[in-house]
């Protein structure tokens, strides 16, 4: 499968705890983004990264909330302290340099109890 | 910011009728969007874009519309089959810096009866 991948696909958390979630991008794309989506919602970006560069970040995400692409290829987005408020869908997209087309992975759906 | 409204938020048709969706967006700037259908429990698929510098553009029964002076665009699907049920979002993007941010409407669950 040469698409995006996200793992888990699925996580259960207690509140209080961390989670990490893993993006695998398609291999030749430089840009990788990440998004949070709730029922009836669209995908609301996070945090957008080109190569390993992370060159933007929502004002809307918190600070429990840090994102990596160290070696500018897969993806760590983590939550620290999760609250019933995080519950959500993590959607992780990658485009390439030459054009703005972003091709979504399936999601790592959170439940924080 | 960019901010986009998306219209209706459900739409119900029968199979074989036209299905339109709205979104307007706020920003001059944005020059790209992009359509997205996500079925249940799916990742969200690209099925159609359009470019600032295009009217019009159509692929099979779908087909995308921009006006850019008022600032809105357009998803038309017809003949519409029970297979087309899903959330359809619109997005609008502007180049920031290198950037290529998007902003989503909050989408249209399309049902189509059999």
């Amino acid at each position: 499968d040469t698409g995006v991948s996200q793992d888990p696909r699925h996580k259960i958390t207690k509140r209080g705890q961390n989670v990490t979630f893993r993006c695998d991008p398609i291999s030749e794309h430089n840009r990788l983004y990440w998004y949070r989506q709730t029922l009836g919602q669209g995908p609301e970006f996070l945090t957008y990264f080109q190569n390993e560069a992370q060159l933007e970040k929502s004002r809307l995400l918190s600070d429990r909330f840090s994102a990596e692409r160290p070696k500018g290829s897969f993806s760590t987005l983590e939550i620290q302290r999760t609250e019933q408020g995080d519950s959500a869908m993590y959607l992780c997209a990658s485009s390439s340099g030459s054009t703005e087309t972003q091709y979504f992975g399936p999601g790592t759906r959170l439940l924080v109890l | 910011g960019e901010n986009v409204e998306q219209h209706p938020s459900t739409l119900s048709v029968q199979e074989g009728d036209s299905a339109v969706i709205k979104c307007t967006y706020s920003d001059s700037a944005s020059n790209y969007f992009p359509w997205y259908k996500q079925e249940l429990g799916k990742r969200p698929q690209l099925i159609i874009d359009i470019r600032s510098n295009v009217g019009e553009k159509k692929d099979q029964r779908i087909a995308v519309t921009l006006n850019k002076t008022a600032k809105h665009f357009s998803l038309h699907i017809t003949e519409t089959q029970p297979e087309d049920s899903a959330v359809y979002f619109c997005a609008a993007i502007a180049r920031s810096g290198g950037s290529y941010i998007p902003t989503f409407g909050r989408g249209t669950s399309l049902i189509v009866h059999p």
